[in-house]
């Protein structure tokens, strides 16, 4: 149980086009889904965390405007990268929790490759 | 900056040897989490420790906390080519429904046939 579904697995796009990267809880509901963004051989980074029905909570220095991230339901958070660019490109990774999980192990899906040409 | 810190950032060892990463944090935390990535895939949830808790066991894995040092380690035994992934340690320091977790840098284990 608790699978966490994330499309596409790898994305190749070019340069100024947004990208939508998806990620459901097959077999659970989740308020909560959390978004990281990964480099080689580095840790997560949280970038923001998702809760259904209202606004997402950005940590410092990432731009809401350029990730926009919606959690229309209690399985589904998305994450849009708009106008992106090269420096863009990156694996990143989404998480959720179950309902009244919190202080619950995470859930992950196995991340997106976003290249940006 | 990170509040979890692993060492070493890179293990490599022969099948069937035991494996021990550690994990260094700064803050009063509600929980300590070990998880497991593969190359280019997801995490996986290992084990979770809480604050008042000193060891916990799973199968070939023993975590270890100690909340004065603020330190934790992972024990894998009789390790075997499968367990070659990165280990990430994951503090939760959150309060109230702000829940969060923080991860470390990780350890790239490398288990050798």
């Amino acid at each position: 149980g608790a699978v966490v579904s994330q499309h596409p697995s790898r994305v190749i796009c070019k340069s100024g086009t947004s990208v939508k990267i998806e990620c459901r809880s097959l077999d659970f509901q989740a308020t909560t889904m959390f978004w990281y963004r990964q480099f080689p051989k580095q840790s997560l980074m949280l970038m923001a965390t998702s809760n259904e029905g209202s606004k997402a909570t950005y940590e410092q220095g990432v731009e809401k405007d350029k990730f926009l991230i919606n959690h229309a339901s209690l399985t589904l958070s998305t994450l849009t990268v708009t106008s992106a660019h090269p420096e863009d490109s990156s694996f990143y990774i989404c998480s959720a929790i179950p309902l009244g999980g919190n202080n619950s192990p995470l859930h992950f899906g196995n991340g997106t490759r976003l290249t940006v040409t | 900056s990170q509040q979890g810190e692993e060492d070493p950032q890179a293990l490599s060892i022969q099948e069937g040897e035991n494996a021990t990463m550690n994990c260094s944090y700064k803050t009063s935390i509600n929980n300590l989490q070990w998880y497991r990535q593969n190359s280019g895939r997801g995490l996986v949830h290992l084990i979770l420790i809480r604050s008042n808790e000193r060891e916990k066991h799973s199968g070939r894995l023993r975590v270890t906390l100690d909340t004065s040092k603020k330190s934790s380690s992972l024990l894998i035994t009789a390790s075997r080519a499968a367990d070659t992934a990165s280990y990430f340690c994951a503090t939760d320091a959150s309060g109230g429904s702000n829940y969060k977790l923080t991860f470390g840098k990780g350890t790239l284990l490398t288990v050798n046939p």
